[in-house]
């Protein structure tokens, strides 16, 4: 069992609809929970960082975490066609010096 | 332009040759980290420095690949007697963070690179 799971999608949904992206994880170890955007052939962007459980929100961009049940989720409102890109969970242990864990990625498409 | 820049861009090389990539992070960072991403995968942790010393160095990072960060600014990775399994993107990172801090890591474009 990989220790962060996502679905890689490909997620398709209209302009304007709400996103809902998960990841789940085994190791009670991880701390530290981000979210990064990677559009096709570029490096990934971190748009989200996270540290205890609870939501945390920015602008369209909504993040939770639930270390409870080992689930976070990434909520993205009035989806626009250039939030179209690989969505990109990533999480760290505590004490760790950043070897980010990362899941596969969800792959979403936004159309007009 | 201030961010990670990577170079070059894109290499295609044939099975058995030597090839060096070069990271330049943003200039106050310490920490560099050189990961690996295959398509339809996320990106997988190789090795980071702090400074010009390397600290962590994945499973992943076999004998044929090393990596050096001379002076702690710009680094570079070299993979010898390439192998087909070694095509992937090669992403460079740097962070800026204080002792017990975690920095938040900013990625370069990556090296995309092709063996034949």
């Amino acid at each position: 069992q990989k220790e962060v799971e996502q679905d890689p999608g490909p997620l398709s949904v209209p302009e304007g609809a709400i996103v809902s992206l998960n990841c789940t994880y085994s190791n009670s170890a991880f701390q530290y929970f981000m979210w990064y955007r990677q559009y096709s052939r570029k490096g990934p962007e971190l748009l989200m960082y996270t540290y205890s459980s609870g939501n945390k929100e920015d602008g369209r961009f909504t993040a939770q975490v639930d270390k409870s049940s080992k689930y976070i989720s990434l909520f993205i409102r009035d989806s626009q066609p250039s939030d179209s890109a690989t969505y990109l969970c990533a999480m760290l242990r505590g004490g760790s010096q950043g070897n980010l864990i990362f899941g596969k990625g969800t792959k979403l498409s936004v159309k007009p | 332009d201030t961010g990670v820049s990577q170079d070059p861009r894109h290499k295609i090389t044939k099975r058995g040759q030597n090839v060096t990539f070069r990271c330049d992070p943003i200039s106050e960072h310490n920490r560099l980290y050189w990961y690996r991403q295959t398509l339809g995968q996320g990106p997988e942790f190789l090795t980071y420095f702090q400074n010009e010393a390397q600290l962590e160095k994945s499973r992943l990072l076999s004998d044929r690949f090393s990596a050096e960060r001379p002076k702690g600014s710009f680094s570079t990775l070299e993979i010898q007697r390439t192998e087909q399994g070694d095509s992937a993107m090669y992403l460079c990172a740097s962070s800026l963070a204080a002792a017990g801090g975690i920095g938040e890591q900013f990625f370069g474009p990556g090296t995309r690179l092709t063996v034949l």
